[in-house]
């Protein structure tokens, strides 16, 4: 039973282009959606996240894009660059501190020089 | 830097071998995590703890088992390893408070790999 379905499953941009990741949950109590990025060898790391009074939150190049109504959000990455190849992965957490983090099944982003 | 240490990269095992993986965290943090990573499955949570001493299921619990002794320290146990438990291993960890509990400390990762 996945509760945050993610796709597609591997990603090939080209240096410059936008990568955009995308994740759809389904349960509407969840109220904060991370991403976390993981490079190779590494464990994964928090890169962004929103809330869902807000429709978008953007840190540098990277844009988290929220829809409440469809139950779906998106990772949208600018000027894609190879520094940015790695893995990531959406995830969603209920109100609750005691609420854990469901993880969706991740992302495998390769940037072409 | 804040840290989470996992003490084996990699480990192989022989199937019925008893495994433990050890994971230490530096940042006083309440909680911590064990979760398991595999292609296409993304991160699937086996156990977390809240407290010294406690420990809760989480969603694969089966074939695993918890030991937290003492705050820093949170150690995974599989019983009798089997082929089916081949996977990487993420220890993690989060602190109480304004926040705290929605960003996760992940440490390297343990490969295992049973024969």
């Amino acid at each position: 039973q996945q509760q945050v379905k993610q796709s597609p499953q591997s990603l090939i941009v080209q240096k410059g282009g936008i990568s955009i990741i995308n994740c759809a949950y389904e349960n509407t109590a969840f109220d904060y959606f991370p991403w976390y990025q993981q490079f190779p060898g590494k464990g994964p790391a928090l890169l962004i996240a929103i809330r869902p009074d807000v429709s978008e939150k953007k840190e540098g190049r990277f844009t988290i894009s929220f829809n409440k109504s469809a139950k779906q959000f998106s990772l949208h990455i600018m000027d894609s660059q190879p520094g940015d190849s790695a893995t990531y992965f959406c995830a969603a957490k209920g109100y609750s501190s005691a609420s854990k983090i469901i993880f969706g099944s991740g992302t495998r982003l390769s940037i072409r020089p | 830097d804040v840290k989470v240490t996992q003490s084996s990269r990699y480990l192989v095992k022989r199937t019925g071998e008893k495994v433990f993986l050890e994971c230490v965290q530096d940042m006083d943090h309440e909680n911590m995590f064990w979760y398991r990573q595999d292609p296409g499955l993304g991160l699937r949570l086996i156990y977390f703890s809240y407290d010294v001493k406690m420990k809760e299921k989480g969603d694969i619990p089966e074939g695993y088992s918890v030991s937290r002794e003492k705050k820093e320290r949170f150690s995974l146990i599989l019983e009798s390893a089997s082929t089916n438990q081949t996977s990487m291993y993420l220890c993690a960890s989060s602190f109480d408070g304004l926040g705290g509990a929605n960003v996760l400390t992940f440490g390297a990762g343990s490969r295992l790999t049973v024969l």
